[in-house]
């Protein structure tokens, strides 16, 4: 069974820019959540996605946004690139909202604001 | 405010020794949590986790030690091995739709 795919792996734009990231759930798998990952704030959730509607979401600015296609698939999206939004960007997919047991991480995106 | 702090930020064990790594929670309404395991170039990967039911639970080498009153839990690999080199991130959420609220990792290395 193929895990979380996301594309592309890395990513070098300048501020000011947009960027889209893409992550493939694991088939069967209808919720996909976001997570940024800097080394000063470790872990922090972005949003989560199921049915293509948007459950939750967590304390970042609106440059931040995503949707999920009716394959589950899913983009997010961040407008107006600050610097400070280098990270790595993880998308997990799970069975459904809040089955942690089942949520498994992609390998991330790695975005560097310069 | 950051609701699961998580310490030490690095450790270094020898092989064959035991790691601790320790997690504090706020949120009394938090009930599940898990740790995950980070190797460079990867997403996190669920290790092992507990509900607040149980003081203990035991995965192979893995041990989750579970205290509701201090609001604490923590892992202990036994027998530490150089491939058990990672980033430990320990979570925690108060399940529902509610999404995991991580500790700032720790870096741990066994050296040889």
């Amino acid at each position: 069974k193929a895990g979380v795919t996301q594309t592309p792996r890395y990513l070098i734009k300048t501020r000011g820019q947009q960027v889209t990231l893409s992550c493939s759930p694991i088939s069967g798998h209808r919720s996909v959540s976001w997570y940024q990952q800097t080394p000063g704030q470790g872990l922090q959730f972005l949003f989560e996605y199921f049915s293509e509607t948007q459950r939750n979401k967590g304390n970042f600015p609106g440059r931040f946004s995503g949707r999920q296609f009716s394959n589950s698939r899913s983009e997010m999206n961040v407008s107006t690139l600050e610097l400070g939004d280098s990270a790595l960007y993880l998308c997990a997919s799970s069975l459904f909202p809040g089955n942690q047991e089942t949520q498994y991480f992609g390998p991330g995106t790695r975005l560097l604001v310069l | 405010q950051q609701q699961v702090k998580q310490s030490p930020q690095s450790l270094i064990v020898q092989k064959g020794g035991i790691s601790i790594i320790n997690c504090a929670y706020e949120n009394t309404a938090f009930d599940y949590f898990p740790w995950y395991q980070q190797f460079p170039g990867k997403g996190p990967a669920l290790l092992i986790a507990i509900r607040p039911d149980v003081s203990e639970k035991k995965e192979g080498r893995f041990t989750i030690s579970f205290n509701k009153s201090a609001k604490q839990f923590s892992l202990h690999i036994m027998d530490s091995q150089p491939g058990d080199s990672a980033t430990y991130f320990c979570a925690a959420t108060k399940g529902g739709n509610t999404p995991l609220v991580f500790g700032k990792g720790t870096r741990l290395s066994v050296i040889a």
